[in-house]
C-alpha cells in the first residue's frame, strides 16, 4: 500500500530564517506531487505541483520554492521566512493529474514563524 | 474558472441522527466532485468521489453524497451520524482543469 511522509511534524522558525519542509512517497512511482498551505485551519492553497522529477509547476508567486530531486521526494523550501509563511503545510499525492483522480495528503507540517 | 460553495460554517447534530453537509458546485464542462475529511491537526482523508454514472454515490465510514446536476449540488450524508464522525469536511471539485478547488470546509459537530 502507499504511504507518505512529512517532516518535520512541527517547526518553530524566526523570521529571515531558511525553510525545509520533506515530503516521501512510499509504494507507487512517478506519482503527482502537490503542496498546500491551510491557513487558520480552513482554506487549502495549492503552492506548487509536479508530475516528475526536476518539473515544478508554481500556482501562486511568494516566498517558497519547491524542488523534486527524487521521483518519489518533494521537498518546500525557503531562503528567508516570513510571519506570513506561518500555516500548516500539507503534501499530496495522486495516481494521474487528470480531474478524475483523488489526492492522497500526508500528515501535514505545522510551522510558525516567529 | 471552478469553484465549490460550502454554506455551512457549521452543523451540529445528535448522535444516532441523520446528517447533510452542503456543497454546490460551478464549472464549466463536466464536474469531478469529491469530498474529504480533516481531523484536528492531520492531513486530509479521501471520503469518496463522483466522475460519472450513478448519482448516488457511497465512500468510506458509511457516507454517501448525491450529485444533483440541476442544482448543482453535491451534498454529503450519513443515515446515523457517530461522534467519532466530527471534523472538518471540505467539498473540493476538478473540472477541464486538472487542480482540486477546496470549499472553505464545514465543521460537523455530534453530540451524544
Amino acid at each position: 500500500s502507499q504511504t507518505i511522509h512529512q517532516w518535520p511534524a512541527t517547526l518553530v522558525q524566526p523570521v529571515g530564517s531558511p525553510l525545509s519542509l520533506e515530503c516521501t512517497v512510499e509504494g507507487t512511482s512517478n506519482p503527482n506531487l502537490y503542496w498546500y498551505r491551510q491557513a487558520a485551519g480552513r482554506g487549502l492553497q495549492l503552492l506548487f505541483y509536479s508530475v516528475g522529477i526536476g518539473q515544478i509547476s508554481s500556482e501562486v508567486p511568494q516566498n517558497l520554492s519547491a524542488s523534486r530531486p527524487q521521483d518519489r521526494q518533494f521537498i518546500l523550501s525557503s531562503k528567508k521566512l516570513l510571519l506570513s509563511d506561518s500555516g500548516f503545510y500539507l503534501c499530496a499525492w495522486s495516481v494521474g493529474l487528470a480531474g478524475t483522480y483523488e489526492q492522497y495528503f500526508g500528515p501535514g507540517t505545522r510551522l510558525t514563524v516567529t | 474558472a471552478q469553484s465549490v460553495a460550502q454554506p455551512e460554517d457549521q452543523v451540529n447534530v445528535a448522535e444516532g441522527n441523520p446528517l447533510t453537509v452542503k456543497c454546490t458546485y460551478s464549472v464549466s464542462g463536466n464536474p469531478y466532485l469529491f469530498w474529504y475529511v480533516q481531523y484536528p491537526n492531520r492531513g486530509l482523508q479521501f471520503l469518496l468521489k463522483y466522475i460519472t454514472g450513478d448519482n448516488l454515490v457511497k465512500g468510506s465510514y458509511g457516507f454517501e453524497a448525491e450529485f444533483n446536476k440541476s442544482q448543482t449540488s453535491f451534498h454529503l450524508k450519513k443515515p446515523s451520524a457517530l461522534v467519532s464522525d466530527s471534523a472538518l469536511y471540505f467539498c473540493a471539485i476538478t473540472g477541464t482543469a486538472s487542480k482540486l478547488t477546496f470549499g472553505t470546509g464545514t465543521r460537523l459537530q455530534v453530540t451524544l
